[in-house]
């Protein structure tokens, strides 16, 4: 079974700053299926980043996603305050997987 | 406005039973696949279940495998959990989520709702 690991647990960081999420797999992951996803407190989680790289309808050319094989990153290149949310990685394809989440806190 | 409602959730104690409903609209809810997703408060998410289109195919967590059962009906744009011999390890918030595709599960979710919350406790 696959286990997605997320790092830091926790970011604080200042509006402006550049955030890096990391999120790493115990496999590799094929075809670089890879989602991320932001949830900001109270609300529903929202899709920000498929296929590893891809960002969805409508995500702000800040948010990026890279990476392949187990280790793959979101980047928030100029933090806002609207961006305090956790962010949630998810292995897809063979399995439906999630990992843990990292929450970002804007100082 | 394209949505998705969950509802049903509530307190129950253990070994006893839910039935989830989530309701779409603002899309053709017969064309994709859906899912349930829960989240233990201020943990990680865990996929539950899913269903194709036509409910031809279906997958579950192991964890809930012989014990939920989901299930959907088009013509009410409308997709069920139903919950049996619930544990204390089930208590979380359950969200519907729809599938990229018609197929399942194997893509992911471009649409969540808000969720339902269930307790199970004595």
């Amino acid at each position: 079974e696959i286990v997605l690991t997320q790092s830091p647990g926790t970011l604080s960081l200042s509006p402006g700053e550049r955030a890096t999420l990391s999120c790493r797999t115990s496999q590799s992951v094929s075809s670089n299926y890879l989602a991320w996803y932001q949830q900001k407190p109270g609300q529903a989680p929202r899709l920000l980043i498929f296929g590893a790289s891809s960002r969805a309808t409508g995500i702000p050319d800040r948010f990026s996603g890279s990476g392949s094989g187990t280790d793959f990153t979101l980047t928030i290149s100029r933090l806002e305050p609207e961006d305090c949310a956790v962010y949630h990685c998810q292995r897809y394809g063979s399995s439906l997987t999630f990992g843990g989440g990292t929450k970002v806190e804007i100082k | 406005e394209v949505q998705l409602v969950e509802s049903g959730g509530a307190l129950v104690q253990p070994g006893g039973s839910l039935r989830l409903s989530c309701a779409a609209s603002g899309f053709s809810f017969d064309d994709y696949a859906m899912h349930w997703v829960r989240q233990v408060p201020g943990k990680g998410l865990e996929w539950v279940s899913g269903i194709s289109w036509n409910s031809d195919n279906i997958g579950y967590a192991d964890s809930v495998k012989g014990r939920f059962t989901i299930s959907r009906d088009n013509a009410k744009k409308s997709l069920y959990l139903q919950m049996n011999s619930l544990r204390a390890e089930d208590t979380a918030l359950y969200y519907c989520a729809k599938d990229i595709s018609s197929g399942c599960c194997y893509w992911y979710f471009d649409l969540w709702g808000r969720g339902t919350l269930v307790t199970v406790s004595s």
